[in-house]
């Protein structure tokens, strides 16, 4: 079963904290990729990053960070140092080649909320 | 940049009412969507489109239709709401046939059924 699995329904944390939240993922398909977007209060999906399954090397932009791990399947977001416009619904999702003929589509976790208080 | 509009931000309809929901992108792309956001149960996948006059049910399909006229529009029909239609309805577009293609995102339209 293809499924995005992100444990962590709600976190709090007090600002300049560093904040991880965790995605696991299962798919029997060796290319796929993965996701991470945010939903800030105004209700529109930002996407963040796009990760392929080839490619295990961490990201850093900025305060945000992924570490990938397919051993563990697992896709993480770090955000370093937070801050108060952090706050937000964060999605982690899975695409793969083969959904049914339907390539691209997402298959969504249920969502990390974030809040971060000054 | 990408653009991804939805025609309402709140909608507020009656048991019985026939609803339309419209999504407009305006960066060609041949593939929209149509997701409905619940809380604890992220988003799910309602109706898909990869072509113009093309559609393709998604995981919730029960309760609703679509239509795409134009490569640009794809539009969401409730043909008799329900009060379990009460969501927040989010419209998506993307380029090409592809799994790494990244999906752009309208604001949402909540919409309440009473």
């Amino acid at each position: 079963a293809q499924k995005v699995t992100q444990a962590q329904t709600e976190i709090s944390v007090v600002e300049k904290e560093d904040v991880t939240l965790d995605c696991v993922y299962e798919t029997r398909d060796t290319t796929y990729y993965l996701f991470w977007y945010k939903q800030p209060p105004s209700g529109e999906l930002v996407f963040l990053i796009r990760r392929n399954s080839f490619d295990e090397q961490n990201e850093i932009s900025g305060r945000y960070s992924w570490n990938f791990q397919k051993s563990t399947s697992s896709f993480n977001f770090t955000i370093t140092a937070s801050q108060v416009v952090d706050s937000a619904v964060y999605f982690c999702a899975l695409s793969f080649m083969n959904y049914g003929g339907s390539q691209g589509n997402l298959i969504f976790g249920k969502g990390t909320k974030l809040s971060v208080k000054p | 940049d990408v653009k991804v509009t939805q025609s309402s931000r709140y909608l507020v309809k009656r048991t019985g009412e026939k609803v339309f929901l419209e999504c407009v992108q305006d960066m060609d792309h041949e593939n929209m969507f149509w997701y409905r956001q619940d809380p604890g149960l992220g988003l799910r996948l309602i109706y898909f489109s990869y072509d113009v006059k093309m559609k393709e049910k998604g995981d919730i399909p029960e309760g609703y239709s679509v239509s795409r006229e134009k490569k640009e529009r794809f539009s969401l029909i409730l043909e008799s709401a329900s009060t379990n239609q009460t969501s927040m309805y989010l419209c998506a577009s993307s380029f090409g046939v592809s799994a790494k293609n990244i999906q752009y995102f309208g604001a949402g339209t909540r919409l309440s059924v009473l």
